[in-house]
């Protein structure tokens, strides 16, 4: 089966604190591609970051990084310095081979001032 | 460069009744994938669409089908509507099917089924 799991159904941190969102994913695949998107309250769904599964270095972008770790299936996502625009529904996702994304249940994270 | 939309924004409709929903993609993309997202989950993928001809299917029925016209825009098509239908329907367009590339997303249209 290809599923992902997000164990993490809330968060909420302080402004410019540091937080992690955790995903593990499960697939017979050896090649695909993660992602993760954010879903602001009532906005479009946009992409943060994505990782190649065959490329060992772990992709950053900007404040956010990510974790890979292909041999556990895991793939967390960090956001340094949280700003309250990152406040948002967060899905960790992939592409089993083609076509479809297969996303987890989200993990809703809270900016506090 | 305008991104991907989709109408309506809101649509009420009773069960039994059928439904169509609309994705312009974005300019210079020719495949537009579509995805069910219940409220308080996650998107799960109904189907694509990559040049006019389905490229892949999720575990949704035939009452749920779609089109993809020359100008790579789309439509879904629901018959036969059930209450588990209510949802926010996503599309998401992109240059080419699957791999690496982002699938850009549209607003959704949030369907009520009563």
């Amino acid at each position: 089966a290809q599923t992902v799991t997000q164990s993490q159904p809330e968060m909420s941190v302080q402004e410019a604190e540091t937080v992690t969102l955790s995903c593990t994913y499960d697939t017979s695949e050896n090649n695909y591609y993660l992602f993760w998107y954010k879903q602001p309250p009532s906005r479009q769904m946009i992409l943060v970051i994505r990782q190649e599964a065959y490329k060992q270095q772990n992709a950053t972008e900007n404040r956010f990084s990510v974790n890979f770790q292909k041999a556990a299936k895991s793939f967390s996502l960090k956001i340094s310095d949280s700003q309250l625009g990152d406040t948002a529904m967060y899905f960790c996702a992939f592409t089993p081979g083609a076509q479809k994304l297969v996303f987890g249940q989200g993990t809703r994270l809270t900016i506090n001032p | 460069e305008t991104g991907v939309t989709q109408s309506p924004t809101h649509l009420i409709k009773t069960r039994g009744q059928q439904v169509t929903l609309r994705c312009s993609s974005q300019s210079g993309h020719n495949t537009v994938s579509w995805y069910q997202q219940a409220l308080g989950q996650g998107p799960q993928f109904i189907f694509q669409y990559y040049r006019e001809e389905e490229n892949g299917r999720g575990n949704f029925p035939p009452r749920f089908s779609g089109l993809q016209f020359p100008n790579y825009s789309s439509e879904l098509n629901v018959n036969a509507l059930e209450l588990d239908d209510s949802a926010l329907y996503l599309c998401a367009s992109s240059t080419t099917a699957g791999g690496p590339n982002e699938q850009f997303f549209g607003p959704g249209t949030r369907l009520t089924v009563l």
